[in-house]
């Protein structure tokens, strides 16, 4: 079974700080890889994605892609008190075919930033 | 940007009811649906695939007399909750896929609607 496995947390960090979310997978065949921030009571809303090896900046997120180790990351730099949310990774495996699009996502980490 | 509209946002129905939660896709065309299930603190879970014009394929353990989903038209799908049962209560979303949409360096061919809260008593 394909798994997509997060640290649930939740992770604190103050105001200003560097946050540091984490994701494995199981399956080496995955194809793309997805954040997302969902807040309480709301649907998901993506912030970035990465396929390729290597790092992808977006204004203060960062995702890092490293296949060998089935590994993406995401940190958030100078945090702020807004970003406190649920953030969820999600792999897509499948490239083509009708069911292109399904994402498998993880149990999401709670990140509290503090003043 | 692409808007997936998910209607109603918030359902309170009775025990053996049957509640229908609507997906639309509002300036694009959705050749794929996909509707995820989510249990408080929990994450999303994949219930069902949906492509226009075909059935829809359920994942393991999601039972499809009980979540008839039908994705008539390339811009709307529907799920409907049959029999609903306290243990139904969730929070419904739905994801659409842009026709064509492949995935590139600049854009996702993904997109979310705003979510259905049920609630079964």
């Amino acid at each position: 079974q394909k798994e997509v496995e997060q640290n649930s947390g939740p992770l604190s960090v103050p105001e200003g700080a560097i946050a540091s979310l984490n994701c494995t997978y199981s399956d080496r065949g995955s194809q793309s890889f997805f954040w997302y921030r969902q807040y309480s009571g709301k649907s998901p809303e993506l912030i970035m994605f990465i396929y390729s090896n290597g790092d992808k900046e977006d204004g203060r997120f960062t995702a890092q892609l490293n296949k060998a180790s089935q590994y993406v990351s995401l940190l958030i730099r100078d945090s702020q008190p807004s970003d406190s949310a649920t953030y969820l990774c999600a792999v897509l495996y499948r490239a083509g075919g009708t069911s292109y699009g399904k994402l498998t996502f993880g149990q999401g980490t709670i990140l509290t930033v503090h003043p | 940007g692409a808007v997936v509209s998910q209607h109603p946002s918030r359902v309170i129905c009775k025990s053996g009811t049957s509640v229908k939660i609507e997906c639309r896709s509002l300036d694009f065309q959705a050749t794929t649906m996909f509707w995820y299930r989510q249990f408080p603190k929990q994450s999303l879970m994949l219930m069902a695939t949906s492509n226009e014009g075909s059935k829809a394929t359920y994942e393991q353990g999601v039972e499809k007399d009980k979540f008839l989903i039908n994705h008539a038209s390339l811009t709307l799908s529907t799920l409907t909750v049959t029999s609903a049962h306290p243990e139904d209560s969730s929070f419904y979303i739905c994801s659409a896929r842009e026709q064509g949409a492949v995935l590139s360096s600049y854009n996702s061919p993904l997109h979310f609607g705003n979510g259905t809260r049920l609630t079964v008593t």
